[in-house]
């Protein structure tokens, strides 16, 4: 299984909501990601997390807040977004040996910010 | 990590190879070369990497100059389905971040 799931793949939310976003593999992988990407433009790295901790914090607003509850799941729950977060985000995975430049990309969730 | 610089966009025939180039001119000796490629409404796939060699597989080759500050991404007989965003990215062996520059936008055409 070389798969990194994504649900939910489209999110329309309020600015008051609160929402999470989920992201699973089982390819054992110890290194999870979770990338935004806005239109037309690369992706841009917002968390690291190494053997379930956060390692790399991308100097992302408050209002994004990542999860790690075992080394297959990843979570990013989201509280008071503003329409410029509207956006498409994405989970990475990759082993800790290398090539650890080796990713695995899920198909993404795309998220609109009303 | 080092920049990279790709051309915007590029247009190649189908069937024909496709030929990528990256320039990297400051990239250090720990430092790999990766591509991946991101197809419209996907995430971005992983293609290949390589630190001086060249390589070689099912996708694509990866030619690397002698002097490391430029490779060339080959796809040898280029499809519809290899229209995407390719990126080419130099990461410092065993750092965490992977950081995608602009990409070049290679259409194939019929």
């Amino acid at each position: 299984d070389t798969e990194v799931t994504q649900t939910p793949k489209h999110l329309v939310m309020g600015m008051t909501n609160k929402k999470s976003l989920k992201c699973e593999q089982h390819m054992g992988h110890r290194a999870m990601y979770w990338y935004k990407q806005k239109a037309k433009k690369p992706p841009e790295l917002m968390f690291v997390y190494s053997y379930e901790k956060l390692s790399i914090n991308e100097s992302v607003p408050s209002r994004f807040s990542p999860e790690c509850p075992n080394s297959s799941l990843l979570n990013l729950h989201l509280h008071a977004l503003q329409p410029e977060d509207s956006a498409l985000y994405l989970c990475a995975s990759s082993p800790m040996t290398e090539p650890r430049g080796k990713l695995f990309f899920g198909s993404g969730t795309q998220l609109s910010v009303l | 990590d080092a920049k990279t610089t790709q051309p915007t966009s590029m247009d190649c025939a189908e069937g024909r190879a496709a030929n990528l180039p990256c320039n990297h001119s400051t990239i250090s000796g720990n430092e790999y070369v990766y591509w991946y490629r991101q197809i419209h409404s996907q995430g971005p796939q992983y293609i290949i990497h390589g630190l001086k060699n060249n390589e070689t597989n099912e996708m694509a080759s990866l030619i690397i100059t002698e002097d490391r500050k430029s490779s060339t991404l080959i796809l040898p007989h280029a499809t519809l389905r290899d229209t995407a965003v390719y990126y080419c990215i130099v990461r410092v062996e065993g750092a965490q971040k992977l950081v995608f520059g602009q990409g070049t936008r290679l259409t194939i055409n019929p």
